[in-house]
């Protein structure tokens, strides 16, 4: 089991700004999938990444998985108040699904 | 397709008291999942069963924790004792057999521990 950190751990930007969000480990990830968690939800995924340097988009949401397979990022143009939330880097192991530290997003209007 | 139903959604209990979570996965779905979630982080995982049986119970605290899953379909997650510290969401989760491309999660229960 690997350490998933995910920086910055909070996150407060005005509607309309952009902004990005990191998760690293040491050691190297054989998947990558990012979720978003709603204040009294639980998380649901928005994007598996697979291969080395691949880039996703979902709408103003931007995925990037590292060249080396060890970090990843999510990007977010133009954020909105629905943005608002806890966002979540987790490997899938096996039959298992390793979660990170998270990042809390508060969009404010 | 029904999710995850988990209840109850809040929980307030004083410390040395016993609480029981329910959980009831996607029809289907061999694996579910417990996890623990402290406020602002991300969930760790307390145990993991395929059907009926147990496959990690590694992170879980068994002098006061224990899960079941009977019939390979519902589980209860108990604490007894609750300590202030197990203060947290416990969220419930499931996935077909084989893992699946995803986890699907309930919205959790809420514990609060006085």
């Amino acid at each position: 089991t690997q350490l998933l950190e995910q920086s910055p751990q909070f996150l407060s930007i005005q509607e309309g700004e952009n902004l990005t969000v990191y998760c690293n480990s040491s050691s190297v990830f054989s998947s990558l999938q990012w979720y978003r968690q709603e204040p009294g939800e639980g998380p649901v995924l928005l994007v598996t990444v697979v291969t080395g340097g691949e880039v996703k988009k979902l709408k103003r949401l931007t995925f990037q998985f590292g060249d080396a397979r060890k970090d990843s990022s999510l990007h977010i143009t133009a954020a909105q108040t629905g943005d608002t939330g806890l966002y979540l880097c987790a490997e899938p192991t096996g039959n298992q699904f390793y979660f990170g530290t998270g990042t809390s997003l508060t969009v404010i209007p | 397709e029904a999710g995850v139903a988990q209840s109850p959604r809040y929980k307030i209990i004083e410390k040395r008291q016993s609480v029981a979570f329910w959980c009831n996965p996607i029809s289907g779905h061999a694996t579910l999942y417990w996890y623990q979630q402290i406020l602002g982080q991300g969930p760790k995982l307390l145990i993991q069963f395929q059907n009926n049986g147990v496959v990690d119970d590694s992170q879980l605290p068994k002098d006061r924790f224990s899960a079941e899953r009977l019939k390979g379909v519902d589980s209860t997650l108990k604490i007894q004792p609750a300590k202030l510290e197990d203060s947290a969401v416990y969220l419930c989760a499931s996935s077909p057999l084989g893992g699946g491309p995803e986890a699907f999660f309930g919205q959790g229960t809420r514990l609060t521990v006085v």
